[in-house]
């Protein structure tokens, strides 16, 4: 079992849909938890963070973490072609310096 | 805020040349600097963690004498890909912090395509 798992996808959505990407993690004291987004040939980007049990609301991107399933997932509300691109899932471990990070997510949204 | 600058954005170079590559923290203090590897449609791959001041900590598998890492600053961290091959061809990104074994975000550079010919 990985310590981070995404799957791989591609998840398609039509433009104006509700995008849900999916991230379940293994290390059950890890403490904080990410969100990227890395389009094809760049580097990530930081979308969103969360650290506590609940949803956290950033424009249309929405975090949700639950703690005890133990799964983060992130919404993108009036999904846009630009926002086709892979999503990285990041997790830092409860000990240790370093995020972990699954394997990512390709969305494509279509117009 | 949170700007991270990495340079070069490509380089092209014969095989055995060495190639440096800056990271640089713009807006934040950078205790704490990570570097990763990406291979053509392949996940990110941590190559090392480097505390300001402090020798870098190495993942599994990469050499130290290969890669040399610097950090000699809170807003400086350099990439040595010393005698670079063929098979070092990647691209190569940085990502900062604030904080040891802090909860802040990573934040990444544009990163740095290396082509060894």
């Amino acid at each position: 079992q990985k310590e981070v798992e995404q799957n791989s996808g591609p998840l398609s959505v039509p433009e104006g849909a509700i995008a849900s990407l999916n991230c379940t993690y293994s290390d059950r004291g890890s403490q904080s938890f990410f969100w990227y987004r890395q389009y094809s040939g760049k580097s990530p980007e930081l979308i969103m963070f969360i650290y506590s049990n609940g949803d956290k609301e950033d424009g249309r991107f929405t975090a949700q973490l639950n703690k005890a399933s133990q799964y983060v997932s992130l919404l993108i509300r009036d999904s846009q072609p630009s926002d086709s691109a892979t999503y990285l899932c990041a997790v830092k471990r409860e000990y240790g310096n370093k995020l972990v990070f699954g394997a990512g997510t390709i969305l494509r949204v279509k117009s | 805020g949170a700007v991270v600058s990495q340079h070069p954005s490509r380089v092209i170079c014969k095989s055995g040349t060495s190639v440096k590559i800056e990271c640089r923290s713009l807006d934040f203090q950078a205790t704490t600097m990570f570097w990763y590897r990406q291979f053509p449609k392949q996940s990110l791959m941590l190559m090392a963690t480097s505390n300001e001041g402090s020798k870098a900590t190495y993942e599994q598998g990469v050499e130290k004498d290969k890669f040399l890492i610097n950090h000699a600053s809170l807003t400086l961290s350099t990439l040595t890909v010393t005698s670079a091959h063929p098979e070092d061809s990647s691209f190569y990104i940085c990502s900062a912090r604030t904080g040891v074994n802090s909860n802040q975000p990573q934040h990444f550079g544009d990163g740095t395509r290396l082509s060894i010919l």
